[in-house]
């Protein structure tokens, strides 16, 4: 299947930091890729939608200001935590999706941790 | 609202032994139905995905089963290994010209020697 890789898989911040995170694609041409949230014993949380070379699309009662993303290339799409606080901590997964893809249309990273002290 | 359910929430096998997940959901227009093993601190990855006209679909050890009339599917492991332990999603899609995921809360399975 297709690749999806993250960078850092974990991160240490102190507060009121910026902390990016790169998702990559390194087999395909990821038209759209997927930001999502995961706390703790629960559910990915869709946080935002970026398409390659147009702005994101944000989750209702996701701060766009604060979760800055960049979908600049067809490979790269970058999530920064803008002044980042402990609630901030948290599972961050990305997953893309490309034209080319037959049969499953969304493939994960495997995920960094940010935690915030 | 779609929603997607999962029973049961945590479960615990002995190894070798076999069992079987329960997915419930509400999501239209319904696109196709997935199942996810995701291990502590990693992405998701894809066991089987099914489209609305496929009953039942198999991976190895992992069978999934689609319901779409009563909207239930299931994943059923056959003779479970230490490696299965995992939360197991159940994510269903919805096409709105971009495709929506709803995820459910996962069944956190255990597998015991």
């Amino acid at each position: 299947g297709a690749v999806v890789s993250q960078h850092p898989s974990r991160v240490i911040c102190k507060s009121g930091t910026s902390v990016k995170i790169e998702c990559r694609s390194l087999d395909f041409q990821a038209t759209t890729m997927f930001w999502y949230r995961q706390f703790p014993k629960q559910s990915l949380m869709l946080m935002a939608t970026s398409n390659e070379g147009s702005k994101a699309t944000y989750e209702q009662g996701v701060e766009k200001d604060k979760f800055l993303i960049n979908h600049a290339s067809l490979t790269l799409s970058t999530l920064t935590v803008t002044s980042a606080h402990p609630e901030d901590s948290s599972f961050y997964i990305c997953s893309a999706s490309g034209l080319a893809l037959k049969g499953e249309t969304q493939y994960f990273g495997p995920g960094t941790r940010l935690l915030v002290l | 609202k779609n929603q997607v359910e999962q029973s049961p929430q945590s479960l615990i096998i002995l190894e070798g032994k076999n069992c079987t997940l329960q997915c419930n959901y509400t999501v239209s227009p319904f696109s196709n139905l997935r199942w996810y093993k995701q291990d502590t601190g990693r992405g998701p990855v894809s066991l089987t995905i099914m489209t609305f006209s496929e009953n039942t679909k198999s991976n190895g050890r992992y069978t999934a089963t689609l319901d779409a009339d009563t909207k239930q599917s299931s994943l059923h492991i056959t003779a479970s290994q230490l490696s299965d332990s995992a939360s197991y999603i159940c994510v269903v899609s919805a096409n709105f010209g971009n495709e929506k995921l709803t995820f459910g809360t996962g069944t956190r399975l255990t597998i015991i020697p």
